[in-house]
């Protein structure tokens, strides 16, 4: 049973570049979350993607964007990179639109601004 | 006010301690609480939701106390593998349903 599947695991890039994370849900979940989390901090909810569409948004400019594919995967694509988009992200997938459930995260991708 | 706040820690106790860690959140609509395990580097794994009533899991309680607004993770007989960072996670009502993390509190448990 493939959990929560993340590429790539590390990436460096500079400011001002443009970025694409990828994640595939957990076997049997539709709904997939991406998050942020500096080093020392809680995850931070960027936004959650079912039937292809954003559902939720947390409190993060439009420089983050997605998409969710028929298959249920995601990417997450930052554009103009700052520093300050240094961070390991995270994919995390449920099963349905609540919020409610549980989350299943995926190892995360260690994104470094140079 | 932060929306959940964590003790960072370090919580620092002897194997076969109980230690119990508290969260506190702003936000009197919330609605669901739960509780996450991060190893370092690691990604956070589910240790268990928290419910009304309270609940247990083995050597796990979580309580919930809706007037103080804040939830509880109880750990007796900790093992060295409790070691860990114990992130709680709310889920903000008023129709946003956005999940909130603090930011961790972290136990290391010496033998």
């Amino acid at each position: 049973d493939a959990g929560v599947t993340q590429s790539p695991t590390h990436l460096i890039k500079t400011r001002g570049q443009q970025v694409t994370l990828r994640c595939s849900p957990k076997s049997g979940h539709d709904t997939v979350s991406w998050y942020q989390q500096a080093l020392g901090q809680g995850p931070q909810f960027i936004f959650q993607y079912y039937e292809e569409e954003e559902r939720q948004r947390g409190n993060f400019p439009d420089r983050f964007s997605g998409h969710q594919f028929p298959n249920y995967s995601s990417e997450l694509n930052v554009n103009a990179l700052l520093l300050g988009d240094s961070a390991l992200y995270l994919c995390a997938s449920s099963s349905g639109t609540g919020l409610n459930q549980p989350q299943h995260f995926g190892d995360g991708t260690r994104l470094s601004i140079l | 006010r932060k929306e959940v706040e964590q003790d960072p820690g370090p919580f620092n106790v002897p194997e076969g301690a109980t230690v119990a860690f508290n969260c506190t959140y702003s936000n009197s609509a919330s609605q669901s609480f739960f509780w996450y395990r991060q190893d370092c580097r690691k990604e956070p794994k589910l240790l268990m939701s928290v419910y009304s009533s309270g609940n247990e899991d083995g050597r796990f309680t979580a309580q919930l106390n809706r007037a103080s607004q804040y939830i509880s993770l109880l750990i007796r007989d900790s093992k060295l593998s409790d070691s860990a960072t114990y992130l709680c996670v709310v889920i903000m009502g008023g129709g946003s349903y956005i999940p909130t993390f603090g930011r961790g509190t972290s136990l290391i448990v010496h033998p």
